[in-house]
């Protein structure tokens, strides 16, 4: 248990559909992450939150829409999703301050399947 | 851009004995950080070690150490005794001390089969 949770631990959806994924973590972190993990490829940094504000965006589709309403959680809004955005989605945190890199803490995952 | 290659997709090794998994980079800044993350079936990524680029000493962690060759910009894990926990996807990773947070440059993985 490093927590850090995730919810739903699956899910399948079809292009139209409307999801969210939700993260939460019980470690007092003030700067959270979405990642994308496809197969046979590095995982990819989304979009990143410190104390709540998004400070980083990588280029991702508006079809993704992340969501931070406070430093514990961390949503992430899916509709009308595209088959090669099936992939493993995982949420981390971390506890940003200046000096050595602090440990990122992961969640397990949502294992996203678009239809 | 920073780069992380992991050329091994797939490595095993028997239970008790050592194996090595290789990582190479790519930048052209002087201070960075290191990293070696491990996924089992769980998907829960959990850090094994990491290294600091200007300490010259390799990083140890119980069975895990790296051998860092900053010049070679080469940074592989060697696990010792290996157990049939240690069966995992091994992912290495980069951060550059210019950017704050925890942002990490990832390679592709090499996934580990433990034989017993």
């Amino acid at each position: 248990e490093t927590g850090v949770t995730q919810t739903p631990r699956h899910l399948v959806m079809g292009m139209t559909n409307k999801k969210s994924l939700k993260c939460e973590q019980h470690l007092g972190h003030n700067a959270m992450y979405w990642y994308k993990q496809s197969a046979k490829k590095p995982l990819e940094l989304m979009f990143v939150y410190n104390f709540k504000e998004q400070t980083e965006n990588n280029s991702v589709p508006s079809r993704f829409s992340p969501e931070c309403p406070n430093s514990s959680h961390l949503f992430l809004h899916l509709h009308t999703l595209q088959p090669e955005d099936s992939a493993l989605y995982l949420c981390a945190s971390s506890q940003e301050r200046e000096g050595p890199s602090e440990k990122l803490f992961f969640g397990s995952g949502t294992q996203l399947s678009v239809l | 851009a920073q780069t992380v290659t992991q050329s091994q997709p797939e490595m095993s090794v028997q239970e008790a004995e050592t194996v090595t998994l290789s990582c190479t980079y790519d930048t052209s800044e002087s201070d960075y950080y290191l990293f070696w993350y491990k996924q089992p079936p769980s998907r829960q990524m959990i850090l094994v070690i990491r290294q600091e680029a200007y300490k010259q000493q390799n990083a140890t962690e119980n069975r895990f150490s790296v051998n860092f060759q900053k010049a070679a910009k080469s940074f592989s894990l060697k696990i010792s005794d290996s157990q049939l926990g240690d069966a995992a996807m091994y992912f290495c990773a980069y951060r550059s001390v210019r950017t704050s947070g925890s942002r990490l440059t990832f390679g592709e993985g090499t996934q580990l089969t433990v034989n017993p």
